[in-house]
């Protein structure tokens, strides 16, 4: 079974630029998570989509952040105009159920630098 | 907002050695959901071991164990016999069962081990 997957693996853009980040879930997973971290520091929940729904979107850090999931199966996560501050490594994450004791599945995630 | 805190962002290990990494955290909640992932240079996060909070008895996963402090709010990770392939940086989190669907993260221990 193939696992999440996340395109490009790393990404170099200037400021002002736009970048669009993929996500592939397991096949057959409705639950599809975003997360950033950025250097050094912890982990954080960016926003959940429940199918092409979105369940969660709490921790968008503003209106630059565009994310989809149209037909409920990959998702992108767009930023436009990309800061500085914006650089990190986003993961992507995926669970069939969406319970408390399920596990995510993550994706290698995408290395973005913003310059 | 829940907090995980991993006060030791670098660690080695003698392979064949065991190891610890600790981990605390901050809820009011009493049910909730522990894990810890392992991210391995390059490559995806993975699930390395789960606790639910209502269980006493500490999770094991092969090599990897955990010592579940409820009232201390601890959830340490112990790497026993540790091997070249357990080089990875390590995550903690928690997670609540109904209040939310994301992952609160640490920020990492990278471990070392040493040939």
């Amino acid at each position: 079974e193939a696992g999440v997957t996340q395109f490009p693996s790393h990404s170099v853009i200037e400021k002002g630029q736009t970048v669009t980040l993929r996500c592939d879930p397991i096949s057959g997973h409705d639950n599809l998570y975003w997360y950033r971290r950025v250097m050094g520091k912890e982990i954080k929940f960016l926003l959940h989509f429940v199918k092409e729904s979105k369940q969660d979107e709490s921790g968008m850090p503003n209106n630059r952040f565009l994310a989809e999931r149209t037909g409920g199966t990959y998702s992108t996560l767009k930023v436009q105009p990309a800061e500085l501050e914006d650089s990190g490594v986003y993961f992507c994450a995926s669970s069939q159920l969406n319970l408390g004791a399920d596990t995510q599945y993550f994706g290698p995630g995408t290395r973005l630098t913003v310059l | 907002a829940q907090t995980v805190t991993q006060s030791q962002p670098e660690m080695s290990v003698q392979e064949a050695e065991t190891v610890t990494l600790s981990c605390t955290y901050d809820t009011s909640e009493s049910d909730y959901y522990l894990f810890w992932y392992k991210q391995p240079p390059s490559r995806q996060m993975i699930l390395v071991i789960r606790q639910e909070a209502y269980k006493q008895q500490n999770a094991t996963e092969n090599r990897f164990s955990v010592n579940f402090q409820k009232a201390a709010k601890s959830f340490s990770l112990k790497i026993s016999d540790s091997q070249l392939g357990d080089a990875a940086m390590y995550f903690c989190a928690y997670r609540e069962p109904n209040t939310g669907n994301q992952f609160y993260f640490g920020t990492g221990t990278s471990l070392t081990v040493i040939p």
